[in-house]
C-alpha cells in the first residue's frame, strides 16, 4: 500500500485478556519500529526490526510483551493479560535505511483500552 | 544514551506571526533528525529530515537548521496559520549500522485566528 497500515485501529478488551495488533509497512522498507504513546504523553521505544537481524526489544516493558515480523513484511505486537496501563497509542513506523533516506513513515496508530 | 529535548512544551501566537521551535539532543554522533507534526488522535506526518551532513532543509513556509555540534536543531515557521496547530515533535536517528531513534517530548503550537 501507499503508507503504513495499522489494525485494529481501535480495540477495546478487559483486563486480563489478550491483544494482537498488526502493522503493514511500506512495501521495500527494511526497518519496522513499534511505539506506545499514552494520552499526553511523549512515544516510548518498544521494539526495532531491520530486514533479518535480530530484533531490538530493548524498550518492551515487560515479559507480556512480544513482537514478531517476517522478513520485511508484516508486524504484530502481542500484548498477554492485558492491563489498565497498557492502555495507550501504539505507533508502528517503518523506514528504508539504504540510500538517502533512514526518514520514518508512521501509520496512524492502534488505540488500546483496557477496562 | 541520547536524550531529545524540546521547550518550550507549550506555544500560542496569533495567526500570522513567524514562530520557532527548538530541540536539542545530547549525543551529537547522529545519523539524521526529523521533524514531525501530530495531530489530535493521528499518528505522525514527516514534515522535514536533515541529513547529518546537512545544514538546513525548507519546505513551504518550513525550514528546519541543524547544528550538530552544538546538538541542536530549530524549526522555522513562517506567516503561521491556524491549520498550523498541532505537537511537533523532533526525532534524532544515532549513527552507526543500527539506527535507534529518539523522539523528544514535543512542542504543542496553537495558532490564534
Amino acid at each position: 500500500g501507499a503508507g503504513v497500515s495499522q489494525s485494529p485501529s481501535n480495540k477495546v478488551t478487559e483486563k486480563g485478556k489478550d491483544v494482537e495488533l498488526r502493522c503493514d509497512p511500506i512495501s521495500g522498507h527494511t526497518a519496522l519500529y513499534w511505539y506506545r504513546q499514552r494520552l499526553g504523553q511523549g512515544l516510548e521505544f518498544l521494539i526495532y526490526f531491520q530486514g533479518n537481524s535480530a530484533p531490538d526489544k530493548s524498550g518492551l516493558p515487560s515479559d507480556r510483551f512480544s513482537a514478531e515480523r517476517t522478513g520485511e513484511s508484516v508486524s504484530t505486537l502481542t500484548i498477554q493479560r492485558t492491563q489498565q496501563e497498557d492502555s495507550a497509542v501504539y505507533l508502528c513506523a517503518s523506514s528504508l535505511i539504504a540510500g538517502y533516506l533512514g526518514e520514518l513513515f508512521f501509520g496512524e496508530g492502534s488505540r488500546l483500552t483496557v477496562l | 544514551k541520547q536524550e531529545v529535548t524540546q521547550i518550550p512544551a507549550a506555544l500560542s501566537v496569533p495567526e500570522g506571526e513567524n514562530l520557532v521551535l527548538n530541540c536539542s539532543f545530547t549525543d551529537s554522533a547522529i545519523y539524521n533528525l526529523q521533524w514531525f507534526r501530530q495531530d489530535p488522535g493521528k499518528g505522525l506526518t514527516s514534515l522535514l529530515l536533515i541529513q547529518s551532513s546537512q545544514r538546513e532543509q525548507t519546505s513551504g513556509r518550513l525550514n528546519a537548521s541543524l547544528d550538530k555540534s552544538s546538538g541542536r536543531s530549530t524549526l522555522y515557521i513562517a506567516a503561521s496559520q491556524p491549520g498550523d496547530s498541532a505537537t511537533y515533535l523532533c526525532a534524532v536517528s544515532d549513527s552507526g549500522g543500527y539506527q535507534k531513534v529518539t523522539f523528544g517530548t514535543g512542542t504543542k503550537l496553537q495558532v490564534i485566528p
